[in-house]
């Protein structure tokens, strides 16, 4: 089926650190990928999104390439603030709508 | 704006107690989508309505009704609570429905069934 996988765990950093969070995924044909963000209180709420091979989604100096021959779409960013602290969620649209599947979600914490 | 609105965000139920998760938006949306989120998952689709008066199951369905009447409001109803239901939920709305990604969540609803 179509499913995402996400790193295990909470990230915890210090405040100028490179993140990265690693997303691989199962999925038929050729699906669009997306990282949401869910910061303390709020909603999710999209961050970027590449719709094929080789795309580089970027936004807010995140960024994340779809690659089809590692089926990944890593989140990275060179250097966290402190108002980068939330929940990350990788997923993926298998169909061509907007039913996304969902990863578990990666609590990232940045200490100053 | 106010976006996409849930209510409660919070409600404790006895096991076999009912109750309406309520949802809101006012992007006049056709798409809207109920997810629940359970500790250390992701988030799984309940179900989802593609516009007023049709609506569809998605991955988990059991135990859950929706209904849509009107474009702004997207009603989950829980009957006979269970502990297996003790779940956040989240209400979304989509423009359309061709894949874009860009969902609009509203803040989650926490329910324990004890």
């Amino acid at each position: 089926g179509n499913s995402v996988t996400q790193m295990e765990g909470p990230v915890t950093l210090s405040e100028e650190a490179f993140l990265t969070i690693n997303c691989t995924y199962t999925a038929t044909g050729y699906p669009s990928l997306f990282w949401y963000v869910q910061y303390p209180g709020e909603g999710l709420q999209l961050l970027l999104k590449a719709t094929k091979a080789d795309d580089k989604g970027s936004n807010k100096g995140f960024e994340a390439t779809y690659r089809k021959e590692t089926t990944s779409f890593h989140l990275e960013k060179g250097s966290v603030q402190v108002s980068d602290s939330a929940v990350y969620f990788c997923a993926l649209s298998p169909y061509g709508n907007n039913r996304l599947a969902f990863g578990k979600g990666n609590q990232v914490v940045v200490i100053p | 704006n106010a976006g996409v609105t849930q209510t409660p965000k919070f409600r404790i139920l006895k096991i076999g107690q009912s109750m309406t998760l309520q949802c809101t938006q006012d992007m006049n949306h056709n798409y809207m989508y109920w997810y629940r989120q359970d500790p250390g998952m992701g988030l799984k689709l309940i179900y989802y309505s593609v516009g007023a008066g049709i609506t569809d199951k998605g991955e988990v369905p059991n135990g859950y009704n929706v209904s849509r009447s009107t474009t702004e409001d997207f009603p989950l109803r829980l009957e006979l609570a269970a502990p297996s239901q003790t779940s956040v939920y989240f209400c979304a709305s989509s423009q359309g429905g061709g894949g874009t990604g860009e969902l609009f969540f509203g803040e989650g609803s926490r329910l324990t069934v004890l």
